[in-house]
């Protein structure tokens, strides 16, 4: 178990809606990262966020944001699905910042399915 | 555009067989490689982290090296058990960016 969960397991959305991923991290990890892995891929960084401010973005559009809260708490918004947002989302804390070499503890994932 | 590969993309091996598989990453920009293992329906678990060119880790029967010069590290299975199977992922971290890129993964099924 790494301390890491996320709700909820399993999410069925249609295009167009948004929809919040929500993740609990590790207590006293102040980073916390997302991934999406689309079906036969490795997990693609999506964003990272340091004591509440975004710290680092990958290739994904605006409508894909985030929030960290001071409890150790973080959501992923995203807007206006579309068809290939359908992924598995990963969330994952580390105690200070991946640049450190801090190991990453990552929670389960939801499964988010867009019809 | 930083590219990881890993292979092969699946393996199935015999309990008792030792395997290992490939990840490779462009040597420029190395910071750290990390190799993470990671069970049906569970979270992806952390077993290497390496950052120093002919680093070798070992973890029970689980080990792995690195060459940064050439752009590749070895996973080792001595024994493989069928609580071995997983799919691992290695992940490189680029200094210049920060963030981990992380390859497809190798899938391994050991049959008891």
């Amino acid at each position: 178990e790494t301390g890491v969960t996320q709700s909820p397991t399993h999410l069925i959305k249609t295009r167009g809606q948004q929809v919040t991923l929500r993740c609990s991290s590790q207590s006293g990890h102040n980073t916390v990262s997302w991934y999406q892995q689309a079906l036969g891929q490795g997990p693609q960084f999506i964003f990272q966020y340091y004591r509440e401010e975004e710290n680092g973005r990958g290739n994904f559009p605006p409508r894909f944001s985030g929030l960290q809260f001071p409890n150790y708490s973080s959501e992923l918004n995203v807007n206006a699905l579309e068809l290939d947002d359908s992924a598995l989302y990963l969330c994952a804390s580390s105690l200070r910042t991946a640049i450190t070499l801090d190991t990453q503890y990552f929670g389960p994932g939801t499964r988010l399915t867009v019809l | 555009i930083l590219n990881v590969e890993q292979s092969p993309q699946s393996l199935h091996v015999q309990e008792g067989d030792s395997t290992n598989f490939t990840c490779s990453f462009p040597s420029s920009n190395f910071y750290a490689l990390h190799w993470y293992r990671w069970e049906t329906a569970k979270s992806p678990e952390a077993l290497f982290v390496m950052t120093l060119n002919g680093d070798e880790k070992k973890k029970g029967r689980i080990s792995a090296t690195l060459n940064t010069k050439e752009g590749y590290s070895y996973l080792y299975i001595k024994g493989s058990q069928p609580e071995d199977s997983a799919t691992y992922l290695c992940a490189l971290l680029s200094s210049n960016t920060g963030k981990l890129i992380f390859g497809q993964g190798t899938t391994l099924q050991v049959k008891p």
